[in-house]
């Protein structure tokens, strides 16, 4: 079946870093891939979104390309604000009429002053 | 424009107590998702409606939960009689006609004591 797999956190930076999220799936045919975000005490919101191979999917500074190849989605952020500490999921749509979606397990991304 | 809304936000009851928590949709969607968060096993999908009929109940962990939608501006998720082991964030998501990405509502926690 369908699965994500994201790097193991929790992670910390400092303000103003680089950063990187991996993501890679395992599904058949050409899923939708998303990042959603979760901020402390909240629900998931959409972060960013891709539906075809090189797709880049971009919001708030943060940016990840859709890599058929590879099959990854990793996200990406040059410079963390210390409002960016949350949790990130990535998933996946499968192609067709299902639209469920696949969570991967979160990373927990926490960036210091 | 008002987000998917659930109620309660936090409900405290004690094992054996029926619960029902409810979910107000995003106008005009057609598809809902109950989805359970919980630090051991993240994210679960427990049923998903589309056009108010439910089209895969396989997430639903036991016959003590049950969910109904009988409109397209109202579902609920009733659980009884709960147990401990039902503590977690129980979320509603929404998504457009013929789109892959969904739109969470905040939560509700629940604890069972």
């Amino acid at each position: 079946g369908d699965s994500v797999t994201q790097m193991e956190g929790p992670v910390t930076l400092s303000e103003e870093a680089f950063l990187t999220i991996n993501c890679t799936y395992t599904a058949t045919g050409y899923p939708s891939l998303f990042w959603y975000v979760q901020y402390p005490g909240e629900g998931l919101q959409l972060l960013l979104k891709a539906t075809k191979a090189d797709d880049k999917g971009s919001n708030k500074g943060f940016e990840a390309t859709y890599r058929k190849e590879t099959t990854s989605f990793h996200l990406e952020k040059g410079s963390v604000q210390v409002s960016d500490s949350a949790v990130y999921f990535c998933a996946l749509s499968p192609s067709g009429s299902a639209r469920q979606l696949t969570f991967g397990s979160g990373t927990q991304l926490t960036v210091l002053p | 424009d008002a987000g998917v809304i659930q109620s309660p936000r936090h409900e405290v009851t004690e094992m054996g107590q029926e619960v029902t928590l409810r979910c107000k949709p995003i106008s005009g969607h057609n598809s809902l998702f109950w989805y359970r968060q919980t630090m051991m096993r993240g994210l679960e999908l427990l049923i998903y409606f589309n056009n108010n009929v439910p089209i895969d109940d396989s997430g639903m962990p036991e016959d003590r939960f049950s969910a109904k939608m009988p409109n397209a501006s109202f579902s609920t998720l009733k659980i009884q009689p709960s147990e401990p082991r039902d503590s977690a964030v129980y979320f509603c998501a929404s998504s457009f006609p013929g789109a892959n990405e969904q739109y969470f509502g905040p939560g509700t926690r629940l604890t069972v004591t």
